[in-house]
């Protein structure tokens, strides 16, 4: 099946740093979305893309749908402490409807004090 | 976005045993999706639960071993049968939704812990 490989794995970063995250596959994808995931918690959806070449804002956070459909970046500016926690990527592929998901392995972000 | 709700929040269960949980959503939904995750890891879709139907299960995922019900457009069951500790993850359902109806919104997920 497919598989979205997200890096970085995980990030060790200062608060006010800018971060940077993508996420590529093998095959297109028609949506992408970007999770970000508390311990404890479910993912809650940050941004979704729809078409090739979008550039998405939700305040710190800009997301790009990959021209080539197959690959995605988030971008946070600025961050605070409350940015900590696992940000997923997901992709809905166009051969089964348009609502599975495929998930990213996942990029683990920490500030450092 | 829709208000979801799991019950219970976790729960730790002997071996051999099974667990129903259960996902109530504050409105009518089409889409309902019950996916595993396993400790460290990303989210595996275990099935969509389809309304007045079998629910749509994943390559690896057997109605055996995760039965599931859809009785309206607002609340779903996911059993897990004869549990093993392999079966110790976080359990959430996500509901579609959105502009497009593309978008998925989850529930705080059920952490099962099998002894």
């Amino acid at each position: 099946g497919q598989q979205l490989n997200q890096s970085p794995q995980s990030m060790f970063i200062q608060e006010g740093e800018d971060v940077s995250m993508n996420c590529t596959s093998s095959s297109i994808f028609n949506t992408w979305l970007w999770y970000k995931q508390d311990p404890g918690e479910g993912p809650v959806l940050l941004i979704a893309l729809y078409k090739a070449g979008e550039l998405t804002s939700n305040g710190r956070l800009t997301a790009q749908f990959g021209i080539t459909r197959k690959d995605s970046f988030l971008n946070i500016s600025a961050s605070i402490p409350s940015d900590v926690g696992i940000y997923f990527c997901a992709g809905q592929p166009p051969f089964f409807g348009n609502e599975k998901l495929t998930f990213g392995t996942g990029t683990r972000l920490t500030i450092i004090p | 976005s829709a208000v979801i709700s799991q019950k219970p929040s976790r729960d730790i269960c002997q071996r051999g045993t099974s667990l129903t949980i259960q996902c109530q959503v504050d409105s009518q939904v089409t889409m309902m999706f019950w996916y595993r995750q396993q400790p460290g890891q990303s989210l595996t879709l275990i099935a969509t639960a389809n309304q007045g139907s079998e629910a749509t299960y994943e390559s690896g995922f057997v109605i055996d071993k995760f039965p599931i019900s859809r009785p309206n457009l607002t609340f779903s069951t996911l059993t897990v049968s004869n549990m093993s500790p392999e079966d110790s993850s976080i359990y959430l359902c996500s509901v579609g939704g959105g502009a497009t109806y593309n978008e998925q919104f989850f529930g705080p997920g059920t952490r099962l812990t099998v002894l």
